[in-house]
């Protein structure tokens, strides 16, 4: 089992360009999430799944899509990047939304310049 | 709403002990605790549910104080691999993963 992966793992971007960033998982967990991690902040929250086809936002959705076509698969667009995106992006996914264990992946580190 | 963690950072040597606190100001259903080192991903710890449940790992324990809403991390006689950040992580009923900004913990020979 490969768990939780992310590509790719580094990724310079000029202001205004797009990326996706793939996150695919191979426990068949039902809930899929996408992170990004800031100096001091901690984990923030910015896009999840409950399941295949369905998507929600939490707590900085601004600025990003996400998409979850395939139950393994989850993810994360930058339409026109910014600085304030420079960042580091953890997917995470569980089998459960509560009380569970989330496995996280190994983390995109972005910069945009 | 974001858990308040404390201390911000602690230092210690091989073999002393250390408590990391998570205080929320919402009723919880479930607290996590993870561990980060520098430039890897969290790695989870332990759950703890309502209803005051302690649990351990190996010499890493947390206990939660429901009536405080809050959850304390115990690491007894530390070691050097221990060292990294640590976050709580707390749920109420329904809601999803909220994450404290964490706990940089250090111990030296």
């Amino acid at each position: 089992n490969a768990g939780v992966t992310q590509t790719p793992k580094f990724r310079v971007l000029k202001t205004g360009q797009s990326m996706t960033l793939l996150c695919a998982q191979d426990m068949n967990h039902e809930y899929m999430y996408w992170y990004r991690q800031d100096p001091g902040m901690g984990l923030r929250l910015i896009h999840y799944s409950v399941g295949e086809g369905t998507t929600a936002k939490g707590e900085v959705p601004d600025g990003y899509n996400v998409s979850r076509l395939k139950k393994q698969n989850f993810l994360l667009g930058l339409e026109s990047a910014a600085p304030s995106q420079t960042s580091v992006y953890f997917c995470a996914s569980s089998p459960k939304f509560q009380a569970y264990e989330q496995y996280f992946g190994p983390g995109t580190r972005l910069t945009v310049t | 709403q974001q858990p308040v963690q404390s201390p911000q950072a602690v230092i210690l040597r091989e073999g002393e002990d250390a408590v990391i606190n998570c205080s929320s100001s919402k009723a919880l259903y479930s607290v996590h605790w993870y561990r980060q080192k520098h430039g890897e991903a969290p790695v989870f710890l332990m759950i703890l549910l309502k209803g005051g449940e302690q649990k351990g790992h190996d010499k890493i324990s947390a206990s939660f104080n429901e009536k405080k809403q809050q959850s304390s991390l115990y690491l007894t006689a530390s070691q050097l691999s221990y060292s990294g950040t640590y976050f709580c992580g707390t749920q109420t009923s329904g809601s999803r993963l909220t994450f404290g900004e964490g706990t940089q913990l250090t111990v030296n020979p």
